[in-house]
């Protein structure tokens, strides 16, 4: 079992709307998150960082962690086209990183 | 732009060239990375220096060397490549090691294809 799991898509959305984007971890000694963007030919954006379970929320972005499922969240608002990457969640523990949802926001 | 300097930005070389791979940062952190991504996969790790020491070296071949010559900057060294060797190398860096509560910030990469 992968220590950091996520749906790598494609996912499709039209403009405007909100977007969920899930990973699961196995190793309930993990307590640091992190969220990267990552647009082709470049190299990963940190965008979120969380630490506890709960909520953390930075513009259209919201971290959400869930220790007692081992379920970390990345939600994102109003979602513009520019939006449109990879998105790789990943664990502050070990270095380990999940494989990356490709997101594409339609106009 | 980044915090996080990587030169070159694209490298193609033989595979009995020698080579080397730079990454700068002037944010005053002592943790640095190298990473290696193929196509449509994560970052995996390579290496890890903190404190201009290697910290952590995840059983990487020994064709690739990588050196702290400072704070500042991290070398890695390419030597013998494989065609399988061709991806995109990541430097990244952090105030301290990452499992201290300290995220990574990543450069652009360098893009490498070994012939």
């Amino acid at each position: 079992q992968k220590e950091v799991e996520q749906d790598p898509g494609p996912l499709s959305v039209p403009e405007g709307a909100i977007v969920s984007l899930n990973c699961t971890y196995s190793n309930s000694a993990f307590q640091y998150f992190m969220w990267y963007r990552q647009y082709s030919r470049k190299g990963p954006e940190l965008l979120m960082y969380t630490y506890s379970s709960g909520n953390k929320e930075d513009g259209r972005f919201t971290a959400q962690v869930d220790k007692s499922s081992k379920y970390i969240s990345l939600f994102i608002r109003d979602s513009q086209p520019s939006d449109s990457a990879t998105y790789l969640c990943a664990s502050g523990q070990n270095f380990v990183f999940g494989p990356g949802t490709r997101l594409s926001v339609l106009p | 732009d980044t915090e996080v300097t990587q030169t070159p930005k694209h490298l193609v070389m033989g595979m009995t060239n020698k080579k080397s791979l730079k990454c700068e940062q002037h944010m005053g952190h002592r943790a640095m990375y190298w990473y290696k991504q193929k196509a449509k996969k994560p970052p995996e790790l390579m290496f890890v220096y903190s404190y201009e020491k290697l910290s952590i070296n995840e059983s990487v071949p020994s064709r690739f060397s990588p050196e702290c010559p400072n704070s500042s900057l991290l070398n890695l060294h390419l030597h013998a490549l494989q065609p399988e060797d061709s991806a995109l190398y990541l430097c990244a860096s952090s105030p301290g090691l990452t499992n201290s509560n300290q995220p990574q910030h990543f450069g652009d990469g360098t893009r490498l294809s070994i012939l």
